[in-house]
């Protein structure tokens, strides 16, 4: 069974500073990683993926992958309210096809307190 | 604009009634997908199709059923199977290539009356 585990908070951080969010996998194959933000009563949108082992920065949003210890992290510099939002982890198995499902955790719920 | 329809945005069943849940993209994506997400959980996959006329079952596929007859559309039939059909549910679709992310519908937030 593919687990991918979150803390599901809430994390607070003040206005300005860093959030860092964790996420934790099972399966030792996975190939890519993704995050999505989910505003209440809303779908989840894309925020960044990454495949490769290091650092992947966009803008705010930086997504740091170990594989070795099946570990992956979004930091999210400068942090605003309007980043207050549920934060999702989602994994892709390594095996399958292209087209194959992801594997969601149940997500942190980052408040940014103003 | 290019994106992914759901319809409706709410939706209503009464016991043992089927009902079906609209997916519609206009993006040229070859892959699409349901979940479901409950409160305060993750989402969770209910079926994906690769190409037109080919779908495989998710991991909480029991009392759902799919069709695949156009490459734009995906629509998912909750059943009357289906003891549990109170959720969010999400369509999403991408290029089906391996590390293609998937982007999501506004959702259809199913309730039983």
């Amino acid at each position: 069974q593919k687990e991918v585990e979150q803390n599901s908070g809430p994390l607070s951080v003040p206005e300005g500073a860093i959030a860092s969010l964790n996420c934790t996998y099972s399966d030792r194959g996975s190939q890519s990683f993704f995050w999505y933000r989910q505003y209440s009563g809303k779908s989840p949108e894309l925020i960044m993926f990454i495949y490769s082992n290091g650092d992947k920065e966009d803008g705010r949003f930086t997504a740091q992958l170990n594989k070795a210890s099946q570990y992956v992290s979004l930091l999210i510099r400068d942090s605003q309210p309007s980043d207050s939002a549920t934060y999702l982890c989602a994994v892709k198995a390594g095996s399958g096809g292209g087209a194959d499902g992801l594997t969601f955790g149940k997500g942190t719920h980052l408040i940014i307190q103003p | 604009d290019g994106g992914i329809t759901q319809s409706p945005k709410y939706l209503f069943r009464k016991e043992g009634q089927n009902v079906t849940l609209s997916c519609e993209q206009n993006l040229n994506h070859d892959a699409m997908y349901w979940y479901r997400q409950d409160p305060g959980q993750g989402l969770r996959l209910i079926y994906y199709s690769q190409i037109v006329n080919d779908f495989q079952k998710g991991d909480i596929a029991e009392g759902y059923s799919v069709s695949r007859e156009k490459k734009e559309s995906f629509p998912l039939t909750v059943t009357s199977a289906q003891k549990n059909p109170t959720a969010f549910y999400l369509c999403a679709s991408n290029l089906g290539q391996a590390n293609q992310p998937q982007h999501f519908g506004d959702g259809t937030r199913l309730s039983i009356l």
